[in-house]
């Protein structure tokens, strides 16, 4: 089957530094997603990786590793805002999105 | 700022009761998406549009019933529910229906749907 795994909940201190890992095991790979969501609102789109290595963007950074099937969500200077969940999604060989049951991050002053 | 739109926000139903959950977006996009969202669990894809035609359905229960008259609106008519059906209800829409970040999804703001 596949499968999509996540920590269920982190916790993190504001200004520090949190990484959110995420394992697959599915049939293809045509990229990886994370999307973040605030309790109560839509998913919004943070970031894509179909290649192995790191995509910056700001404070958020991706990783990719196609060969481990693993990929993290690197959160810099956290703020309070960033207080939500992030679900990993990865597109298989039939191009259908399997969704991660989410990460919950709670930042704490 | 979400360019997709969902109504209504809340909706509690009785589980003789039909109702209709309506979704719009305003992005141009090609494919939209019906998603069941339960606590703690992944979020589960239950029907896709792709240019107004169905190419997705994952084994949903008849008591779900999709329909898209146009490529900006998706609804998703109700009937019969059972309280395991209680969940949030999210739309989505994307560019196309490919791989890659062309394929990314923009999500409304869901429904949040009880049924007593």
């Amino acid at each position: 089957g596949q499968n999509i795994d996540q920590p269920t909940e982190m916790t993190a201190t504001e200004g520090a530094i949190v990484q959110i890992n995420c394992t697959y095991q599915t049939s293809g790979f045509n990229g990886l997603f994370w999307y973040q969501q605030h309790a109560g609102e839509a998913p919004t789109f943070l970031s894509y990786n179909v290649l192995d290595g790191l995509e910056e963007k700001g404070r958020f950074s991706s990783f990719l590793s196609r060969s481990k099937g693993y990929s993290y969500l690197l959160l810099k200077e956290l703020q309070m805002k960033d207080s939500a969940s992030y679900l990993c999604a990865v597109t298989d060989s039939n191009y259908q999105l399997i969704w991660g049951a989410g990460t919950k991050l709670i930042i704490k002053p | 700022e979400t360019g997709v739109t969902q109504t209504p926000r809340h909706l509690v139903m009785g589980m003789t009761n039909k109702k209709s959950l309506k979704c719009e977006q305003h992005l141009g996009h090609n494919a939209m998406y019906w998603y069941k969202q339960s606590a703690k669990k992944p979020l589960e894809l239950m029907f896709v549009y792709s240019l107004e035609e169905r190419v997705e359905n994952n084994s949903v229960p008849s008591r779900f019933s999709p329909e898209c008259p146009n490529s900006s609106h998706l609804f998703l008519h109700l009937h019969t529910l059972q309280p395991e059906d209680s969940a949030l209800y999210l739309c989505a829409s994307s560019p196309i229906l490919a791989g890659g970040p062309t394929d990314t999804q923009y999500f409304g703001p869901g429904t949040r749907l009880t049924v007593l």
